[in-house]
Order: C-alpha cells, then sequence, then structure tokens
C-alpha cells in the first residue's frame, strides 16, 4: 500500500510564507498532486509533479525529490483566503488514476 | 455550470435503508472517480471508470456498495443497507484522459460531495 505524511496544522500570518512537507512510502511513483480544500468545500487542484525540481504557479510552488520521497508545497504572500486545508496524494503506476491522500496539513492564516 | 455537480447535496437516512448518490462530470471527461471523505481526514478512494468500465475498486469497499455510469457520462453509486459508519462526505471526481500535458492529465475536478448521515 501506500503511505503518506504530512503535518496536521500550521498556522502563519499574512504575508508570511509557509511550506507544508509531504513525505511517502509506496512503490511504483508515478506522481505526487497537492490539493486545497476550504471548510465545507471541494478539493480543487493545486499542482502536480512528477519529475525532480520545482513547479511555479503564482504565489503557489511544489517541489519533488522522487530519491527522497519527499515534496513539498511553498505558499507565498499569505492571505486570509488561504485558510483551508491542503493535501498531498500519490498516483502509482499500479493503481490507474486513483489518488491516495495524505491526512491533510490545516493551515490557519491570522491577520 | 461546466464542473462537477453532484445530487443531492444532503442525504439522512435510517440504518439498514438503501441510498443511491449521483454524480454528473464534466461532459468531456472520460474519468470518473469515487471518493469518500470523514471530518479530519483525506479523501479516500472508492472506485474508478474509464467511460463505462470500473476499472479499479478499493478493496476496503463492502459488497453493500456498488457504482455504476451506464452510459460512459453520469455515475451512481448505491450503498445497500446503511450503517453507520458509512457516514461521510461522498466525493465525485472526473479527469480527462484523451489530451494533455501531465498537468492536465493529472488534474481531478471534484464536485461538491453528498454529505450523507447514517442514524
Amino acid at each position: 500500500g501506500q503511505s503518506l505524511e504530512q503535518p496536521s496544522e500550521v498556522t502563519a500570518v499574512e504575508g508570511a510564507i509557509v511550506q507544508i512537507n509531504c513525505t511517502y512510502q509506496t512503490s511504483g511513483f508515478y506522481g505526487l498532486s497537492w490539493y486545497q480544500q476550504h471548510d465545507g468545500g471541494a478539493p480543487t487542484f493545486l499542482s502536480y509533479n512528477a519529475l525532480d525540481g520545482l513547479e511555479e504557479t503564482g504565489r503557489f510552488s511544489s517541489f519533488l525529490s522522487r530519491s527522497d520521497s519527499y515534496g513539498y508545497l511553498l505558499l507565498q504572500e499569505l492571505q486570509m483566503k488561504d485558510s483551508a486545508s491542503y493535501f498531498c496524494a500519490v498516483r502509482v503506476r499500479a493503481a490507474g488514476n486513483k489518488l491516495t491522500f495524505g491526512g491533510g496539513t490545516r493551515v490557519l492564516v491570522k491577520p | 455550470d461546466t464542473g462537477v455537480s453532484q445530487n443531492p447535496r444532503h442525504k439522512i437516512t435510517k440504518r439498514g435503508q438503501n441510498v443511491t448518490f449521483r454524480c454528473d462530470p464534466i461532459s468531456e471527461h472520460n474519468r470518473l472517480y469515487w471518493y469518500r471523505q470523514t471530518l479530519g481526514q483525506g479523501p479516500e478512494f472508492l472506485t474508478y471508470f474509464q467511460n463505462e468500465a470500473q476499472l479499479e475498486k478499493s478493496r476496503l469497499l463492502s459488497d453493500r456498495f456498488s457504482a455504476e455510469r451506464p452510459k460512459g457520462s453520469f455515475s451512481t453509486l448505491e450503498i445497500q443497507r446503511t450503517e453507520q459508519g458509512d457516514s461521510a462526505m461522498y466525493l465525485c471526481a472526473s479527469s480527462t484522459g484523451l489530451a494533455g500535458g501531465p498537468r492536465i492529465l493529472n488534474t481531478q475536478y471534484f464536485g461538491p460531495g453528498t454529505r450523507l448521515t447514517v442514524l
């Protein structure tokens, strides 16, 4: 099976930078995705990494190191609306297209 | 609205009753997924369709759960003889498997979910 670990909660102030780490254990790793979910809302896709390195999309960046089975999501210039839960999810080759999600990191942005 | 829609949004039922949920994916998406999410946890994979074919089903899914996608468009998820442990948010997602780069092919679009409460 697969397992993912990420911190349960992070608190930061507006304008700050937050890094959410995700370590995974799996065989046949294919890619790592990140999703954002506001309370009561649906998960929304943020980013996807299949190769080592950094992917930048606006204020959000995601990094992957396949050799370390590790990735992170970087949230820059934090805004109040970024208060949400963030999930890393792995896709493995043998599993078709299904995603296995981590337990999520709740980010609380304070003024 | 061209996003993923799910109905009903909320369902309250008594233990032992059957329930059925519907998911309408984004029209051009040929892949459809069902997940279950409980409070404070990440979504948990239930099953996956490519067009009308159910290609994968979670080993955690009991025989009380069944899903269909008869014409490769909308999908239904039925739970028979519901139990209190079935109480959760049931999420549907869709994606395209037809064309696009890695980011497009690996983006799943989630619906708002159906919240099931079993009394």
